[in-house]
C-alpha cells in the first residue's frame, strides 16, 4: 500500500485568492490523480498527472483554474487559482495501487479542506 | 463515460444483521467494479474489486456480486458492527480502457448497537 500526505489539511481563503495544495508520496508512482469532492456529493475527477507529461484534465476543468506539477515519482501539486466560494470544496490526491493490473485501484490521500469566503 | 446510481438515502440497520448496499449503472459494462469505504473527513479507503467475469468475491465479512446483464452490484456485509458505520462507494472505470475512475454518490450506512 502506499502513504499519501496532503498539505495543508484544511485553509480558509478569500475570493480571488490562489492555493496550492501538496500531496507527497511514499513510494514511486506512475500516475496521481486529483479529485474534488463538494459537500455532500461523491468525488469529481478534476485531472490525471503523470510525471514527465502535460496534466489529462477532465470536462469541465482547465489547466488556467487548476494547474498541476508532477516534477517527480513522488510528488505533485494542484493550484486553485482565483478562487471563488463555489470552489470550496474537499480536494483529494490519490495514486494508482501498484501492481494494479490495470484495474485502477486507487489508495487516497486524507483530503485538503478548502473554504473560500 | 459512465454514470452510477446508488441510493442516496442512509440504511440503518441493527447490529449483527446483513446490510445490502446497491449500485447500478447505465452505460458499457465496465470490465471491473469496485468498492470503497469513507469515513467523515478522510479520504475513501478501498475495500474490493470484482471483475466483469466474476459473479462474486468475498474478504471476510465482506462480499460483492455483479451482475452485467443488470448492470448491477450488491454489497453485502454481514454480521454488521457498528464501527462499519460509514459511506459506501461504487467506482467503476470512467471510460472504457482509460486508467480513471468515476464514483458513484455512495450510500451512507448506520449500524445501530
Amino acid at each position: 500500500s502506499a502513504v499519501i500526505s496532503q498539505k495543508p489539511s484544511r485553509d480558509i481563503c478569500q475570493r480571488g485568492t490562489s492555493l496550492t495544495i501538496q500531496c507527497q508520496v511514499d513510494s514511486q508512482v506512475t500516475m496521481m490523480f486529483w479529485y474534488r469532492q463538494q459537500p455532500g456529493q461523491s468525488l469529481t475527477l478534476i485531472a490525471t498527472a503523470n510525471q514527465g507529461s502535460e496534466a489529462t484534465y477532465e470536462s469541465g476543468f482547465v489547466i488556467d483554474k487548476f494547474p498541476i506539477s508532477r516534477p517527480n515519482l513522488t510528488f505533485s501539486t494542484l493550484t486553485v487559482s482565483n478562487m471563488s466560494p463555489e470552489d470550496s470544496s474537499i480536494y483529494l490526491c490519490s495514486v494508482e495501487a501498484v501492481g494494479g493490473a490495470g484495474t485502477d485501484t486507487q489508495y487516497f490521500g486524507p483530503g485538503t479542506r478548502l473554504t473560500v469566503l | 463515460s459512465q454514470k452510477i446510481e446508488q441510493n442516496s438515502e442512509a440504511l440503518n440497520i441493527q447490529e449483527g444483521k446483513t446490510a445490502t448496499l446497491t449500485c447500478n449503472y447505465t452505460n458499457y459494462s465496465p470490465a471491473y467494479l469496485q468498492w470503497y469505504r469513507q469515513d467523515p473527513g478522510r479520504g475513501p479507503v478501498f475495500l474490493l474489486l470484482i471483475r466483469e467475469n466474476e459473479k462474486e468475491k468475498r474478504k471476510e465479512r465482506l462480499k460483492v456480486t455483479f451482475d452485467t446483464t443488470l448492470k448491477q452490484s450488491l454489497f453485502h456485509i454481514t454480521a454488521s458492527q457498528p464501527a462499519d458505520s460509514a459511506t459506501y462507494l461504487c467506482a467503476l472505470e470512467k471510460v472504457a480502457g482509460r486508467r480513471a475512475l468515476t464514483f458513484g454518490s455512495g450510500t451512507r450506512l448506520q449500524v445501530q448497537p
